[in-house]
């Protein structure tokens, strides 16, 4: 079955430290990715997609992604962690059958402190 | 540009009161359609979604109806609101392109507290 897995419910990280928000899918045929982030009470925005090529993928406000097809991951990363970026973030799946149903991993919540 | 829009933000409804949430999408023609609702502190329940007008397909049994009256319009509804309606609801949209990995896009959410 699809399913999309974020192991960490929370994760706090200092102002200026590095960040990674993992991410695993179960998906049997070739994935689309995405991350999205949610600050409260809004809607989600999108960070970053992967469909092919590079596996290495820059999106906006400084994040990346690296997609790693032999560990079905799709792990999220930033140098230095702003106090701005405390939020949900939420992994997603699809395929390319343009198929409707993206599966959205349950989020993790990123906490900044000082 | 696309941009969705969906309304009202936030409404307070007692039980057993009929619903109505509207989104519109401009910017694109024939998207596909989304509700999602988010309980407080849980992941997204896909609702329902459309693939063009008069066309809906429900993912989970519930309370709730949606309609598509128009290309880019989508309304969620209820005639009796249950107190477990309660939630964050998110209007959404894609493009209908095959090999598009089908890129959602949400709209702001409206905040339904049933009392």
């Amino acid at each position: 079955a699809q399913s999309v897995t974020q192991p960490d419910i929370h994760i706090t990280v200092s102002e200026g430290a590095s960040l990674e928000l993992r991410c695993n899918y179960s998906y049997g045929a070739t994935p689309y990715l995405f991350w999205y982030v949610q600050s409260p009470g809004q809607g989600l925005q999108l960070l970053l997609k992967y469909f092919s090529g590079d596996t290495l993928v820059q999106g906006i406000k400084g994040f990346e992604a690296e997609f790693k097809r032999s560990q079905s991951s799709f792990n999220l990363r930033k140098p230095s962690v702003h106090w701005s970026d405390a939020a949900e973030y939420f992994c997603a799946v699809n395929g390319n059958t343009g198929g409707f149903k993206t599966i959205f991993g349950a989020g993790t919540r990123l906490f900044v402190k000082a | 540009s696309q941009t969705i829009h969906q309304w009202p933000a936030t409404l307070v409804q007692p039980v057993g009161s009929p619903l109505s949430l509207e989104c519109t999408v401009e910017g694109t023609s024939n998207p596909n359609l989304y509700w999602y609702r988010q309980a407080a502190g849980r992941g997204l329940q896909l609702l329902f979604y459309s693939v063009g007008i008069g066309q809906i397909s429900s993912e989970v049994p519930q309370n709730l109806s949606a309609s598509r009256p128009q290309d880019r319009q989508f309304i969620l509804s209820s005639k009796k609101l249950l107190l477990s309606d309660s939630g964050f609801y998110l209007c959404a949209w894609s493009v209908r392109e095959r090999f598009s990995g089908n890129t959602i896009y949400f709209g702001e959410g409206s905040w339904l507290t049933v009392v």
